[in-house]
């Protein structure tokens, strides 16, 4: 399997500009989740689905952020308008009930900075 | 509540010697218990995880884990450090009381000295 795919892997923009960031998860899998990882913050979970529907986006910043799963294979998440402090290493997740465990694989993540 | 703490943000072992890295979580049920580790620019890969089966835990490149209920801890231990072994690791929880989300804790960068 190709694991989970991230796109693009690095992105840089200005201010205001609109972001769109996209993951491919691992085929069969039934969750997907979307995380942020900063220096000060560490690793926050923004949002995640189960097949295809949002189950808890309490981790969503703010309204200039949303993301979507439209179909089993495809999530966006966008980030419009863009600031400075939206600047992170966003990773994609997807994981698959086995036993109970919901193990969950990594992709390789999108470095953003917003200038 | 579920959350993870991890002492020590940062850990420097001579190359050969132990590696101990420490976890404490706190859950109001019996969790899941994982550790990941993160290479410079990548994403996390799996190390291990405890599923409430065996308490020793044993993952990949010579780690292993022990949960310990009384102490709610599950620390990580390889015997002899690697220069390979210089990442970031994180220990997560999970519990059936918070869906399917991992709660991270702050990570632990090991630092490798030949």
């Amino acid at each position: 399997d190709a694991g989970v795919i991230q796109s693009p892997r690095h992105e840089v923009t200005e201010m205001g500009q609109e972001v769109t960031l996209r993951c491919k998860p691992i085929s069969g899998h039934d969750y997907l989740f979307w995380y942020r990882q900063t220096m000060m913050r560490g690793l926050e979970l923004l949002i995640y689905f189960n097949n295809n529907v949002p189950i808890d986006d309490s981790g969503m910043p703010e309204d200039r952020f949303s993301a979507k799963m439209p179909n089993a294979s495809f999530s966006t998440l966008k980030i419009q308008p863009s600031e400075p402090r939206d600047s992170a290493v966003y990773f994609c997740a997807s994981s698959l009930r086995q036993q109970g465990v919901y193990e969950q694989y990594f992709g390789p993540g999108t470095r953003l900075t917003v200038t | 509540a579920q959350s993870v703490t991890q002492l020590g943000s940062h850990v420097s072992v001579s190359e050969g010697a132990l590696v101990l890295l420490r976890c404490n979580y706190s859950s109001s049920v019996p969790p899941y218990l994982f550790w990941y580790v993160q290479y410079p620019n990548q994403g996390l890969q799996l190390l291990l995880k405890y599923t409430s089966a065996a308490t020793l835990v044993k993952g990949i490149n010579g780690f292993e884990a022990e949960f310990k209920k009384s102490e709610t801890s599950f620390h990580l231990t390889k015997p002899s450090a690697h220069m390979s072994d210089a990442a970031e690791y994180f220990c997560a929880v999970r519990s059936k009381a918070a869906g399917n989300k991992l709660t991270f804790g702050g990570g632990t960068r090991v630092l490798v000295k030949p």
